[in-house]
């Protein structure tokens, strides 16, 4: 199975901040590899596909890159709502699994 | 705009059989264009993917739960089941079902219901 790490597992940060995310996997998923927002309660929602396209609809200040094994995803100016729960998630090979999640808090 | 919502039992007793269902509206889950799956998360733990079904009929699970787990489609009522037998306290957590879009070898899960508790207890 692919195995997918996340760091760091929880982020202070302040509102304008830019921030970045790192998610890791132990075999090449290609681009395979989605990022996804969860807010306490609610269910995750999906932020960028193929590791770097953007849902439609939703705010630039999100991005994503990489490819192979090494990912990054970048809040450019955090705004008060991107305070959550981010899971990275690969998509190339059975089973599909999801890194452990990174919480971001407010400073 | 597509709706997902799941529902079943909230509470299962240890070794019986978790059923839940997945209700869609605004899509069909015979469409060429969609597949459907079932995630789970465990209280404070990662999500945790649990199988799909393509808009053939065939489907893939986890290799963790293969040995447990059933997922279905049911056309005449537009829904997607989920089946889960001899559960004990690991199978208590949030359940999910989505949307899968596949596109170019990725599968987006692109639309989630609002998840369902399980509690598996006596």
């Amino acid at each position: 199975d692919v195995q997918v790490t996340q760091s760091p597992s929880s982020l202070s940060a302040s509102v304008g901040d830019r921030v970045t995310i790192t998610c890791r996997t132990s075999q090449d998923v290609e681009n395979f590899l989605n990022w996804f927002q969860q807010k306490p309660g609610e269910a995750p929602r999906l932020l960028i596909s193929d590791a770097s396209t953007l849902e439609a609809g939703l705010p630039s200040r999100f991005s994503g890159s990489g490819s192979g094994t090494d990912f990054t995803f970048t809040i450019s100016s955090l705004q008060p709502e991107d305070f959550a729960t981010y899971f990275c998630q690969q998509t190339h090979h059975f089973p599909i699994s999801f890194g452990q999640g990174t919480r971001l808090d407010i400073k | 705009q597509v709706h997902l919502q799941e529902s079943g039992p909230g509470l299962v007793k240890p070794s019986e059989t978790l059923s839940l269902t997945c209700t869609v509206s605004g899509a069909s889950v015979r469409s060429g264009s969609y597949y459907w799956t079932w995630i789970r998360q465990s209280p404070g733990m990662r999500l945790e993917w649990i199988g799909l079904i393509d808009d053939s009929g065939i489907t893939n699970y986890n290799p963790s739960l293969l040995s447990r787990v059933t997922i279905s489609a049911d056309t005449s009522d537009n829904r997607v089941s989920l089946r889960l037998t001899s559960v004990t306290s690991a199978d208590t957590a949030v359940y999910y079902c989505a949307r899968v879009r596949p596109v170019g070898g990725n599968f987006r899960f692109d639309s989630w219901g609002p998840g369902s508790l399980v509690s598996v207890s006596a």
